[in-house]
């Protein structure tokens, strides 16, 4: 699996646009982005994910660039229960592909 | 829809003890659910791949006779974990893939923490 980089922490205010960047510089052509993010002392939540082009649903959006090597999630109006680590992972979408987990982004509303 | 459970959501056992924990599917079939141990202030580590029916796969490093698993149906995994020390105390959390469709999209369960004294 390739490997992805985010930033280890970031804030936005309360009701603004949070906006966590990933680098995935390596992503194979059969890799699909995905987003999950925990809060504290909960089982991971499956937010969003990927191949190639943009994506939104109920929770967020996904912009992925055209040569696929960086993504953006975007939660459009952040409240205090989007406090949580953000994870970022690369996987092809075939049924055994284990996910691997790094570090994330905490990313902590502020009131 | 696509809901994972799991069962306790916390324990505490004394050293040398066996516990078991439940992951179910609520709402779909999973021939494929994995487990993850989570220690604290760390990421999720995956233990373990499980698959209706057959052997469980196993990460390096992880012992397959102390972190049982069965998957005897495509709604339920069970982790035990036996033999149990204070080592082993942490957050354990299950996962599963509904169906074998293009995409497929991994859903935890909400975690079973687990404290050896």
């Amino acid at each position: 699996d390739a490997k992805t980089t985010q930033p280890p922490s970031m804030d936005c205010a309360e009701g603004r646009a949070a906006n966590l960047p990933c680098n995935h510089s390596t992503i194979s052509g059969n890799e699909y982005v995905y987003w999950y993010r925990q809060i504290h002392s909960q089982g991971p939540q499956y937010i969003i994910h990927g191949l190639k082009n943009n994506e939104t649903n109920e929770m967020a959006s996904l912009i992925i660039t055209e040569d696929r090597k960086s993504s953006t999630l975007i939660l459009p109006h952040a409240t205090l229960r989007d406090t949580a680590v953000y994870y970022c992972i690369v996987r092809r979408n075939f049924g055994n592909e284990k996910l691997t987990f790094g570090t994330g982004t905490r990313l902590t509303i502020i009131p | 829809g696509a809901v994972v459970s799991q069962h306790p959501s916390w324990v505490i056992c004394k050293s040398g003890t066996s516990v078991k924990i439940e992951c179910r599917s609520l709402d779909f079939q999973a021939t494929t659910m994995f487990w993850y141990r989570q220690f604290p202030k760390q990421s999720l580590m995956l233990m373990a791949t499980s698959n209706e029916g057959s052997k469980a796969t196993y990460e390096q490093g992880v012992e397959k006779d102390k972190f049982l698993i069965n998957h005897a149906s495509l709604t339920l995994s069970t982790l035990t974990v036996t033999s149990a020390h204070p080592e082993d105390s942490s957050f354990y959390i299950c996962s599963a893939i509904p169906g074998q469709g293009i995409e497929e999209t991994q859903y935890f369960g909400p975690g079973t923490r687990l404290l050896v004294l």
